[in-house]
């Protein structure tokens, strides 16, 4: 089936610095999600973004939905050992998720 | 959002078998869905369960090898039937009202 380019598939950084994650596209949708799973558990809902445009913030977080609505990118600011995790995006069209890859991040402190 | 728990948390079968995976949300939710998480990978969607009616199947899942229930708004069960090997997977369930949020899944693994 159809999946999202996710990039990079990880990341390696020191705690304070900041990190973005983007997720590309050949197909348009209706809305944009970003998710982070931590290990034994379900993916969390971080950010949900429904308009072309849109910039939307949650705490360090920072998200946008692509202008041409086949991208997305997820910023994290001044990361701590907490944000550490699996984070994928999500593209929605009606109701099916298609899920990027996933971008695993490591912080060390 | 509603708070998503499913059964059990983890199981080892023997190939042949079948499982049964139980998810209960704690309030109505408009849509339910049965995803699999193979090891190392992303999330795949299996199918849309309909309330009182058949589920909906993507490309590659079948009724007879996942059938599905959902007898009411707040509960699901997706069985995996006759399994092998390669049906090691982590089985989540999601429900959406506005956006979609995930049970903690369920670690299978088949021997």
């Amino acid at each position: 089936g159809q999946q999202l380019n996710q990039s990079p598939q990880s990341m390696f950084i020191q705690e304070g610095e900041d990190v973005s994650m983007n997720c590309t596209s050949s197909s348009i949708f209706n809305t944009w999600l970003w998710y982070k799973q931590d290990p034994g558990e379900g993916p969390v809902l971080l950010i949900a973004l429904y308009k072309a445009g849109e910039l939307t913030s949650n705490g360090r977080l920072t998200a946008q939905f692509g202008i041409t609505r086949k991208d997305s990118f997820l910023n994290i600011s001044a990361s701590i050992p907490s944000d550490v995790g699996i984070y994928f995006c999500a593209g929605q069209r009606r109701t099916a998720l298609i899920f990027g890859k996933g971008t695993t991040l490591s912080v060390s402190s | 959002s509603a708070v998503i728990s499913q059964k059990p948390s983890r199981d080892i079968c023997q190939r042949g078998t079948s499982l049964t995976i139980q998810c209960q949300v704690d309030s109505q939710v408009t849509m339910m869905f049965w995803y699999r998480q193979q090891p190392g990978q992303s999330l795949t969607l299996i199918a849309t369960a309909n309330q009182g009616s058949e589920a909906t199947y993507e490309s590659g899942f079948v009724i007879d090898k996942f059938p599905i229930s959902r007898p009411n708004l707040t509960f699901s069960t997706l069985t995996v039937s006759n399994m092998s090997p390669e049906d090691s997977s982590i089985y989540l369930c999601s429900g959406q009202v506005n956006e979609q949020f995930f049970g903690p899944g369920t670690r299978l693994t088949v021997l």
